[in-house]
């Protein structure tokens, strides 16, 4: 139980177009979702959390009008990458719990996006 | 906010010993203390986590022991073996009422020859 699907694993795009990446929960609702940005060799942070039916709340230091976050469903966020550029390339993660909270359930990732902006 | 510090980044070890990693957390306040394994090219996938309310829990070759007074806790992977090279991060977060933030270590990046 419990899986996060992520699409697409991987994307190559030109630099000054947009991207959007999708976060699935599988098998439960997830009211809240969570992306993260991971550069080569470093560890995961936290970009911005994702609500359902509300804005995102975003991490300090990272541009809301360049990393768009819908949250439209129960199981769904899309982070969409605007006009991206060569620094965008990154390795992007989400996250969900059907535990609000973790008491029994703690966090699934999905298998995450591989973004090159060439 | 919360700060983790993961020891050591590195670890090697022989197949078969035994592998130790260590995170302390700064807040007080954190109850959650998950262990991921992220194997290149992937997501982290969940090993082992353990609640403030417990000292310790064991599944099968890895254990993990949290020290609440020392705010600390470790992650232990008994009899290794080579498909358990891969990097692993510590986190920590306050759960209970909504969802709590991760703040992740700095991540080790285990190698086990055979």
């Amino acid at each position: 139980g419990a899986v996060v699907s992520q699409h697409p694993s991987w994307v190559i795009c030109k630099s000054g177009t947009s991207v959007k990446i999708e976060c699935r929960s599988l098998d439960f609702q997830a009211t809240t979702m969570f992306w993260y940005r991971q550069f080569p060799k470093q560890s995961l942070m936290l970009m911005a959390t994702s609500n359902e039916g509300s804005k995102a709340t975003y991490e300090q230091g990272v541009e809301k009008d360049k990393f768009l976050i819908n949250h439209a469903s129960l199981t769904l966020s899309t982070l969409t990458v605007t006009s991206a550029h060569p620094e965008d390339s990154s390795f992007y993660i989400c996250s969900a719990s059907p535990d609000r909270a973790l008491a029994n359930y703690g966090y699934t990732f999905g298998s995450g996006t591989r973004l090159t902006v060439v | 906010g919360e700060n983790v510090e993961q020891h050591p980044s590195t670890l090697s070890v022989q197949e078969g010993d035994s592998a130790v990693i260590k995170c302390t957390y700064s807040d007080s306040a954190s109850n959650y203390f998950p262990w991921y394994k992220q194997e290149l090219g992937k997501g982290p996938q969940l090993i082992i986590d353990i609640r403030s309310n417990v000292g310790e829990k064991k599944d099968q070759r890895i254990a993990v022991t949290l020290n609440k007074t020392a705010k600390h806790f470790s992650l232990h992977i008994t009899e290794t073996q080579p498909e358990d090279s891969a990097v692993y991060f510590c986190a920590a977060s306050i759960g209970g009422t909504s969802y709590g933030k991760l703040t992740f270590g700095q991540g080790t990046i285990l190698t086990v020859h055979p």
